[in-house]
């Protein structure tokens, strides 16, 4: 089964600075895609960035951006120039590829809660 | 319009008591989606319906009972609750299901904060 571990519970960054999440996850797999979830205290989950297993590109959207190790199973979050509206919880999302059935849904890992100091 | 709207945002019941969560999006979506998430927890799945027909279901207790009229509107029946079951449930929605697009993206509306009494 695969299974998607954030091993920071809680983060802090000075608002401006840089910081980054980890995640690492365990699958088979060969075919699968990476998501970023950010949740605010608004409860609404948010999705921040995604990344498709088969390309080598870390995915980038404005001041987000990954480093995905396909081999080492990792993929990193770092967030530039932090700003006060990051704070949130931040949860790593692994899916199989176009399989049938509950293989096909997000497994959410525990999450990060970052906070941003002014 | 990106939304995926869910009534009502807070609503405490008592164990006898029976009421449905309302969600609603309007994006042409084929997908929806129920998740629990306790506090400080990630969400859990609990049921997707793709072209408006129910295609998994967690091992949910039968005392939720989910219900999708059409393709825009999707009800979370409760009846019978314990306290165990108070959480913030979550309605999401996708253009496809994953087993059709692994892609694609998941929206989310703001949950409705549930308490059971």
């Amino acid at each position: 089964a695969q299974t998607v571990t954030q091993s920071q519970p809680e983060m802090s960054v000075q608002e401006a600075e840089t910081v980054t999440l980890s995640c690492t996850y365990d699958t088979s797999e060969s075919d699968y895609y990476l998501f970023w979830y950010k949740q605010p205290p608004s409860r609404q989950m948010i999705l921040v960035i995604r990344q498709e297993a088969y390309k080598q590109q870390n995915a980038t959207e404005n001041r987000f951006s990954v480093n995905f190790q396909k081999a080492a199973k990792s993929f990193s979050l770092k967030i530039s120039d932090s700003q006060l509206g990051d704070a949130a919880m931040y949860f790593c999302a692994y899916r199989r590829g176009n399989y049938g059935g509950s293989q096909g849904n997000l497994i959410f890992g525990k999450g990060t809660k970052l906070s941003v100091k002014p | 319009d990106t939304e995926v709207t869910q009534t009502p945002k807070h609503l405490v019941m008592g164990m006898t008591n029976k009421k449905s969560l309302k969600c609603e999006q309007h994006m042409g979506h084929r997908a929806m989606y129920w998740y629990k998430q306790k506090a400080k927890k990630p969400p859990e799945l609990m049921f997707v319906y793709s072209y408006e027909k129910l295609s998994i279901n967690e091992s949910v207790p039968s005392r939720f009972s989910p219900e999708c009229p059409n393709s825009s509107l999707l009800n979370l029946h409760l009846h019978a609750l314990q306290p165990e079951d108070s959480a913030l449930y979550l309605c999401a929605s996708s253009q496809l299901p994953p087993w059709e697009q692994g892609r694609t993206e998941a929206f989310f509306g703001q949950g409705t904060r549930l308490t059971v009494v």
